[in-house]
């Protein structure tokens, strides 16, 4: 079973265009994140979400909504798509911490967004 | 603030020799520290973590990291690299403290590009 998956793997679209990106994890994790890796590869976090509530905001252009419907999923949308969209975008999730020695962040396969 | 550095872009290695990924950290607190790597085209695998206790770490493929809290590092190392280990491999750390906006949040490194050759 997948932990932690997204659609669609890749997403070729026009300037723009408006897109969603879906994800969904099986792990009763209840905070869930969306990262950015660029063509460096660097890797930089966009949003995340606690128990369906937003608790980090990066700086992203308003283009961008996180949507989370309950804890398990946690979609993106992109509004007017740009070329510097363009990206592999990554959902993962994990759980709270504290007590928990279950502290890692599983990640999705990565969505390779292509704006044209 | 939080942060990670990888000192390294590439690392080469024979197969067979062993291996050091270098990674340093800042954080406030006392820190929470993975490795992930990822292989072309595939999303993050996490290979292994240090919470607390011994500071020698074992994960996934035979990897194992240690703990340096005087150095603040956590390179990872193999005794004996594989051709199919060649990958990007990333640091990240996590404040043990973490809590409003920064809850939950990994800081990662820019990641190193491990080739071994055969």
């Amino acid at each position: 079973d997948t932990a932690v998956s997204q659609t669609p793997k890749y997403l070729v679209t026009q300037m723009g265009n408006d897109k969603s990106i879906k994800c969904e994890q099986n792990l009763g994790h209840d905070t869930m994140y969306w990262y950015k890796q660029d063509s460096k590869k660097f890797l930089k976090i966009m949003f995340s979400y606690n128990n369906k509530e937003l608790i980090i905001n990066e700086t992203v252009p308003n283009r961008f909504s996180p949507k989370s419907p309950d804890k398990a999923h946690l979609n993106l949308h992109i509004n007017s798509l740009e070329l510097g969209d363009s990206a592999v975008y990554f959902c993962a999730s994990s759980q709270r911490g504290g007590v928990s020695r279950n502290t890692e962040a599983f990640f999705g396969q990565g969505t390779r967004l292509t704006v044209v | 603030a939080q942060s990670v550095a990888q000192p390294e872009d590439q690392v080469n290695v024979a197969e067979g020799n062993p291996l050091t990924v270098k990674c340093t950290y800042s954080v406030s607190g006392n820190p929470y520290l993975f490795w992930y790597v990822q292989y072309p085209n595939r999303g993050l695998q996490f290979l292994l973590k240090y919470i607390t206790g011994d500071n020698l770490v074992k994960g996934s493929y035979g990897f194992e990291a240690e703990f340096n809290k005087s150095q603040t590092s956590f390179h990872l190392k193999k005794p004996s690299a594989l051709v199919s280990d060649s990958a990007l491999y990333f640091c990240a750390v996590r404040d043990m403290h973490d809590r409003g906006s920064t809850l939950g949040r990994l800081y990662f490194g820019r990641g190193t590009q491990l080739t071994v050759w055969p």
